[in-house]
């Protein structure tokens, strides 16, 4: 079974400033995709940024990009120039290519400080 | 489009009654699948069905019945509540193809469960 790891529940930024979330998976598949989802005070789950595994270039959309090592089973988020509307819990998961069932990581609270 | 629909958004039930979450999506997705969300746990898959007619179950199913009668529609049904149900469900669809996951979930807005 796939296992997705969010090793920092909160983590704090200063308004345009630039913060790195983290995120590790296991899985013994080679094909996958990764993903983030923000979820803001609103509750509403909204993708973020999405990875294919096959892909050695990584996902950029915007002010959001991924670090992605998949030797090392990493998966980090970096947000350029926060914005007070980045603070949301931002979630990691995991799904095989083959699958239908998307694994998610315990969240990261993200607070933007003005 | 609407996009996921979930009704009703606030519930509060007492230990041992029975409800229906209700799911309906307009997109034409094949994929429909319920999750919960607790605190420090993330959203954890509850059963899911890859078309009308097919449910499976996921990560934690017990307590939990589904069916998928039509394309649109994914009900959940709590057969008798108790408090560790006591949660936000999220709703999610996705196009499929044979039976796999091939594009990004999209949300409802969650219902919050208490059950007390």
């Amino acid at each position: 079974a796939q296992t997705v790891t969010q090793s920092q529940p909160e983590m704090s930024v200063q308004e345009a400033e630039t913060v790195t979330l983290s995120c590790t998976y296991d899985t013994s598949e080679n094909n996958y995709y990764l993903f983030w989802y923000k979820q803001p005070p609103s509750r509403q789950m909204i993708l973020v940024i999405r990875q294919e595994a096959y892909k050695q270039q990584n996902a950029t959309e915007n002010r959001f990009s991924v670090n992605f090592q998949k030797a090392a089973k990493s998966f980090s988020l970096k947000i350029s120039d926060s914005q007070l509307g980045d603070t949301a819990m931002y979630f990691c998961a995991f799904l095989r290519t083959s699958g239908s069932r998307l694994t998610f990581g315990e969240g990261t609270q993200l607070t933007v400080n003005p | 489009n609407a996009g996921v629909t979930q009704t009703p958004k606030f519930q509060v039930l007492k230990t041992g009654q029975s409800m229906t979450l209700q799911c309906a999506q307009d997109m034409n997705h094949e994929y429909m699948s319920w999750y919960r969300q607790d605190p420090g746990m993330g959203l954890r898959l509850i059963h899911y069905s890859v078309g009308a007619g097919i449910t499976d179950q996921g990560e934690v199913p017990n307590g939990y019945n589904v069916s998928r009668s039509t394309t649109e529609d994914f009900p959940l049904r709590l057969l008798s509540a108790a408090p560790s149900q006591t949660s936000v469900y999220f709703c999610a669809s996705s196009y499929s193809g044979q039976g796999r996951v091939n594009s990004p979930l999209h949300f409802g807005n969650g219902t919050r469960l208490t059950v007390t």
